[in-house]
């Protein structure tokens, strides 16, 4: 298997625009995570989905972030109108039940 | 509510010395434990997880850790380090059901030669 595919690997945008970051978990994978990652606030959980329903979005910071879901094989993050404060490196995983995740190579955001 | 602590922020060890990463952590139930290495621009590798049975883990690349419920603590060990392993190291604490996993900030090794 070709692991968590993500894409784009960088995006640099402006701030108001929407960002779309896109995600492949392993096939199999019940499971699919997002999580942000900054110096200031480390490693944080997003939001995450089990057999492609949203089971818990606490972590999202505010209405301008949304994720789907539509099938077994693809995720979308997006941000409406994004921020500066958004600049971050998100993370997708995906696991199999409740054994280890496996993490994509990540985004790397940046809103100018 | 579960939290991981790591204590150091940054360890600097010279090569082919020992290595100790403490993590701990704080759950109410009985926890699945994690340890993921991230280098530079890559994303989270695991090397080594605690679900139940024997309290001493071995992991990929000579890692290993051990569960002690008595002081909540999941420490990484290696015995000699090689500067292949600078990297930044997380631990992590999960349920046994949902999934949902929190992260410790992290601890930067650094070796050196």
């Amino acid at each position: 298997d070709a692991g968590v595919i993500q894409s784009p690997r960088h995006e640099v945008t402006e701030m108001g625009q929407e960002v779309t970051l896109r995600c492949k978990p392993i096939s199999g994978h019940d499971y699919l995570f997002w999580y942000r990652q900054t110096m200031m606030r480390g490693l944080e959980l997003l939001i995450y989905f089990n057999n492609n329903v949203p089971i818990d979005d606490s972590g999202m910071p505010e209405d301008r972030f949304s994720a789907k879901m539509p099938n077994a094989s693809f995720s979308t993050l997006k941000i409406q109108p994004s921020e500066p404060r958004d600049s971050a490196v998100y993370f997708c995983a995906s696991s199999l039940n409740v054994d280890e995740q496996f993490f994509g190579p990540g985004t790397r955001l940046t809103v100018l | 509510a579960q939290s991981v602590t790591q204590p150091d922020i940054h360890i600097t060890v010279s090569e082919g010395a020992s290595l100790e990463l403490r993590c701990n952590y704080s759950y109410g139930a009985t926890p699945y434990l994690f340890w993921y290495v991230q280098s530079p621009g890559q994303g989270l590798q695991l090397l080594l997880k605690y679900f139940s049975g024997d309290t001493l883990v071995q992991g990929i690349k000579g890692f290993e850790a051990e569960f002690k419920r008595s002081q909540s603590s999941f420490n990484l060990r290696k015995p000699s380090v090689h500067w292949s392993d600078a990297a930044e190291y997380f631990c992590a604490v999960g349920a046994r059901y949902g999934n949902k996993l929190v992260f410790g900030a992290g601890t930067i090794l650094r070796v050196k030669s």
